[in-house]
C-alpha cells in the first residue's frame, strides 16, 4: 500500500526556509493519477493547504495564495520523493506539516512534522 | 474562497449513541467535492468520506453523510469507544483551494 514518510528539522529561525522531505513508497511520484500536497495544521488557523505538485504530461506545481510568494513543492524522481520549501519563515509558520496524496480529497497521509519557527 | 463552518464545537455523547455533525458553506460547493475525516490526537487526519456520502476504503457503514449545496451532515449511527476523535469536513473549490472546516470534538459523556 501507498505510504508517506516525511523528514526534516523541527526547529528553523525566523526569516530561514523551511525545507521537509517526503519519501513516496508503493506508488511513482510520476504516477498520473495522483496529487502529492502539502497541508498544515496549526491551533491558530487549523487545517492548511499550501500547495502541491503533479505530473500529467508534464508537472504542475500549485500554490495557495497565502503562501505563494514563499512556497516550492518539487518532485524528485529519481528518489520518489516530494519536498516543500517555504522562504522568510516567521513564527506563524509553526505548525504540523502533512504531506497527503489526494485530487479532490486527500486519501493517504504522512506522519506529520512538527516544525517551531523560533530564534 | 469558501469558508466552511461545522457545528456543534463539541459533541457529548455516550458510546452507543447516534451522532450528527454539521458542515455549512458559506457558498455552494462545487460539483459534490466534500469530504469528511477523523482525525485522533497526535494522527494524521483519516479520509472518511469523499464525494459527499461515499465511504473510504475500509470505513465501517456506521458512518453515512449526507448533503447538497450548502448544508452537509456526517451521521454515526451508533459511537464505538473508537469513534470518539476531532472531524473535519472539507472541500474542493476549483485549484487552488481547498478549504477545511474548523472541527467537531466528538467526546464521552
Amino acid at each position: 500500500q501507498v505510504q508517506l514518510q516525511q523528514s526534516g528539522p523541527g526547529l528553523v529561525k525566523p526569516s530561514q526556509t523551511l525545507s521537509l522531505t517526503c519519501v513516496i513508497s508503493g506508488e511513482s511520484v510520476s504516477s498520473t493519477s495522483a496529487a502529492w500536497n502539502w497541508i498544515r495544521q496549526s491551533p491558530s488557523r487549523g487545517l492548511e493547504w499550501l500547495g502541491r505538485t503533479y505530473y500529467r504530461s508534464k508537472w504542475i506545481n500549485e500554490y495557495a495564495e497565502s503562501v505563494n510568494s514563499r512556497i516550492t513543492v518539487n518532485p524528485d524522481t529519481s528518489k520518489n520523493q516530494v519536498s516543500l520549501q517555504l522562504k522568510s519563515v516567521t513564527p506563524e509558520d509553526t505548525a504540523v506539516y502533512f504531506c497527503v496524496r489526494g485530487g479532490y480529497e486527500f486519501d493517504i497521509w504522512g506522519q506529520g512534522t512538527m516544525v517551531t519557527v523560533s530564534s | 474562497e469558501i469558508v466552511l463552518t461545522q457545528s456543534p464545537g463539541t459533541l457529548s455523547l455516550s458510546p452507543g449513541e447516534r451522532a450528527t455533525l454539521s458542515c455549512r458553506a458559506s457558498q455552494s460547493v462545487t460539483s459534490n467535492y466534500l469530504a469528511w475525516y477523523q482525525q485522533k490526537p497526535g494522527q494524521a487526519p483519516r479520509l472518511l468520506i469523499y464525494a459527499i456520502s461515499s465511504r473510504a476504503t475500509g470505513i465501517p457503514d456506521r458512518f453515512s453523510a449526507s448533503g447538497s449545496g450548502t448544508d452537509f451532515t456526517l451521521t454515526i449511527s451508533r459511537l464505538e469507544p473508537e469513534d470518539f476523535a476531532v472531524y473535519y469536513c472539507q472541500q474542493y473549490g476549483g485549484s487552488p483551494a481547498w478549504t477545511f472546516g474548523q472541527g467537531t470534538k466528538v467526546e464521552i459523556k
